[in-house]
């Protein structure tokens, strides 16, 4: 059981595309999260959305750009890519933005740039 | 700076046999602990977490987990592994002087099954 989806998930593109990412949350929850999964690094926290207003940037380059256009939907905008940004970006909700608030993840975007 | 860390990065166990999958965090307040599960291919998946109370918490898919204060240690515990737990596990970790609800994350222990 997903309650999270994200498109696509696969995504191959050269440096100078511009693309976007998908999630989509049914779970009613009111925070989305983007992160970075990148080979044998922790996860990387890149945005965080509270009731639509973005509360967090992990000093992430502005060729990344979130929008969150209501509580169920999360997009991350590229553009002009470098190839370390391949990675698995995953996308992850959780009821209210807390400490103790468990997220739930989609299964993920592969990126990979040309 | 607060941190988790997994020590073990790669573990191969024998199906039928006990699993202990080790995470330690940073010396601080008392965070509130999860462990994670990542099949291939897929996202991650809330086995369990441990906020207060019982220091013994039980997850899904047979898995438990012991806090222990004078280790600074969360480790994951199964009696008996089955093929389909191999996958990588991350323990991750959220402090309580921050309120964005910001996990922190071990590198994450690949959990190899033997037939």
């Amino acid at each position: 059981e997903t309650g999270v989806t994200q498109t696509p998930r696969h995504l191959v593109m050269g440096m100078t595309n511009k693309k976007s990412l998908k999630c989509e949350q049914h779970l009613g929850h009111n925070a989305m999260y983007w992160y970075k999964q990148s080979a044998k690094k922790p996860l990387e926290l890149m945005f965080v959305y509270s009731l639509e207003e973005r509360v967090e940037n992990n000093s992430v380059p502005s060729r990344f750009s979130p929008e969150c256009p209501n509580s169920s939907h999360l997009f991350l905008h590229l553009h002009t890519l470098q190839p370390e940004d391949s990675a698995l970006y995953l996308c992850a909700s959780s009821q209210v933005r807390g400490l103790n608030q468990p997220q739930h993840f989609g299964d993920g975007t592969r990126l990979s740039i040309l | 700076a607060q941190s988790v860390t997994q020590p073990d990065i790669h573990i191969t166990v024998s199906e039928g046999a006990s699993l202990e999958l080790r995470c330690n965090y940073s010396y601080g307040a008392t965070p509130y602990l999860f462990w994670y599960v990542q099949s291939p291919g897929q996202g991650l998946q809330l086995l369990l977490k441990y906020f207060s109370g019982d220091t013994l918490v039980q997850g899904i898919k047979g898995f438990e987990a012991e806090f222990k204060r004078s280790q600074s240690s969360f480790n994951l515990r199964k009696p008996s592994v089955h093929w389909s737990d191999a996958a990588e596990y991350f323990c991750a970790a959220t402090y309580g002087s921050s309120n964005t609800g910001k996990l922190i994350f071990g590198q994450g222990t690949t959990l190899q099954v033997k037939p």
